[in-house]
């Protein structure tokens, strides 16, 4: 099956404490993307990557960090300067950035305790 | 700055009937707008896309206008069904090809 995956569905994060989201694609794509969405509101956009070995920020990349070693792969760390990390993440591909849909994962709820 | 805007934040609907939710946006220099659902907890999923030199796009019972002139866009949704219960999300693309995204609509559909 095709698809992204996301992991954990649920993250706890203390205070202080980095805390790294998975997100990985077996559709190919060249594009990746990352989102924060907090309840009622729409998505924003965190970091994005067009290609392998390379990244831009979004609109809310303050906070936290991204690497693309591989294709398939876009974790994002949430660090402790990252002082209201309570949100839903949703991960995102697509095939070339912008021209067709992004398909999105099933995203990860972080809870801080 | 581009914004998106969709109208109402909510709507409860009966069963069958056909409803239109609204979104509209202040910079019609987009490169696309697509309509995507989200259930409660879940991730997105992608309804329709328009390009920006596109009037419309239609899927079984969803069909979605662009006006970009107006900044605004339509999704039209046919003879309504509980299952069709969900946040609608609009977004348009950019000049760079990032997606500015609405707050969604919630829409309920009540047997």
């Amino acid at each position: 099956d095709g698809g992204i995956t996301q992991s954990p569905k649920y993250l706890f994060r203390k205070e202080g404490q980095n805390v790294t989201l998975s997100c990985e694609q077996n559709l190919n794509h060249d594009a990746m993307y990352w989102y924060r969405q907090d309840p009622g509101q729409g998505l924003r956009l965190i970091y994005y990557s067009q290609i392998v070995n390379d990244f831009q920020k979004g609109d809310i990349a303050e906070g936290y960090s991204v690497s693309r070693e591989k294709k398939e792969s876009f974790p994002l760390t949430v660090t402790s300067a990252q002082k209201n990390p309570t949100a839903f993440y949703l991960c995102a591909s697509s095939i070339v950035p912008g021209q067709e849909t992004q398909y999105f994962g099933p995203g990860t709820r972080l809870l801080v305790l | 700055k581009q914004e998106v805007t969709q109208i109402p934040a909510a709507l409860s609907v009966p069963e069958g009937e056909n409803l239109v939710l609204n979104c509209s946006f202040t910079d019609s220099a987009i490169y696309n707008l697509q309509w995507f659902r989200q259930d409660p907890g879940k991730g997105l999923t992608s309804l329709l896309l328009i390009q920006s030199s596109q009037r419309e796009q239609t899927s079984g019972r969803l069909n979605a206008s662009l006006d970009k002139s107006s900044g605004r866009s339509t999704l039209y949704i046919a003879a309504s069904q509980p299952g069709d219960s969900a946040t609608y999300l609009c977004a348009v693309a950019d000049s760079s090809y990032k997606l500015i995204f609405g707050s969604g609509t919630r829409l309920l559909v009540r047997p």
